[in-house]
């Protein structure tokens, strides 16, 4: 069965500064994607960013940008120039490429940003 | 930019009760989910629902639940007989493609 684990219950930065959280995951299948969702405070989970396992590039969106390493099962999120809004709870989440609606989440990581 | 949205954001209800836990997808998406969440633990899937059907559901999902599409614009999930450990964050989900899922706000059910 595939696992995701965050082993950083929480982390902090400072504003503009860069951080990065950590994500490993075990699965024996070759094709799967990966996800970072970000959820603030009261508020619903909304996707940050994908990454498609068959895919070597990493995928960015703005500020943030992945670490996608397929072999070590590693998948780190990079938050660049952090502002107060990304103060969130951020969940790496995996799913298999083979027709199935699960997503199988992490433990959470709660960021703090700090002025 | 379109919401998935969900009401109530908080339920209270006795051990044994009949639970309706409702949402509104986002207009054209066409796959719909829900999650839960214990207090402290991980989200965790419970079932999936294209086409007027369950898709795909987790052995969470035992008899005691069921989903619906009663119109076209919301998706219940039902819980027949609620059990203390029920109690939990319960999030919605769509999607229109059946990849990205978009989330909603999610529903607190406190069993007492």
């Amino acid at each position: 069965a595939q696992t995701v684990t965050q082993s950083q219950p929480e982390m902090s930065v400072q504003e503009a500064e860069t951080v990065t959280l950590s994500c490993t995951y075990d699965t024996s299948e070759s094709d799967y994607y990966l996800f970072w969702y970000k959820q603030p405070p009261s508020r619903q989970m909304i996707l940050v960013i994908r990454q498609e396992a068959y895919k070597q590039q990493n995928a960015t969106e703005n500020r943030f940008s992945v670490n996608f390493q397929k072999a070590a099962k590693s998948f780190s999120l990079k938050i660049s120039d952090s502002q107060l809004g990304d103060a969130a709870m951020y969940f790496c989440a995996y799913r298999s490429a083979v027709w199935t609606d699960k997503l199988i989440f992490g433990t959470g990581t709660r960021l703090q940003v700090f002025p | 930019e379109p919401e998935v949205t969900q009401t109530p954001s908080h339920q209270v209800t006795q051990m044994g009760q009949e639970v309706i836990l409702r949402c509104v997808p986002i207009s054209n998406h066409l796959y719909f989910y829900w999650y839960r969440q214990i207090l402290g633990q991980k989200v965790e899937f419970l079932v999936s629902f294209y086409n007027n059907e369950i898709s795909e559901k987790s052995e969470i999902f035992d008899d005691q639940f069921s989903v619906e599409r009663p119109d076209g614009s919301n998706f219940t999930l039902k819980i027949r007989s609620t059990k203390l450990e029920d109690s939990a964050m319960y999030f919605c989900a769509s999607s229109h493609t059946g990849l990205d899922r978009f989330f909603g706000p999610g529903t607190r059910l406190t069993v007492l």
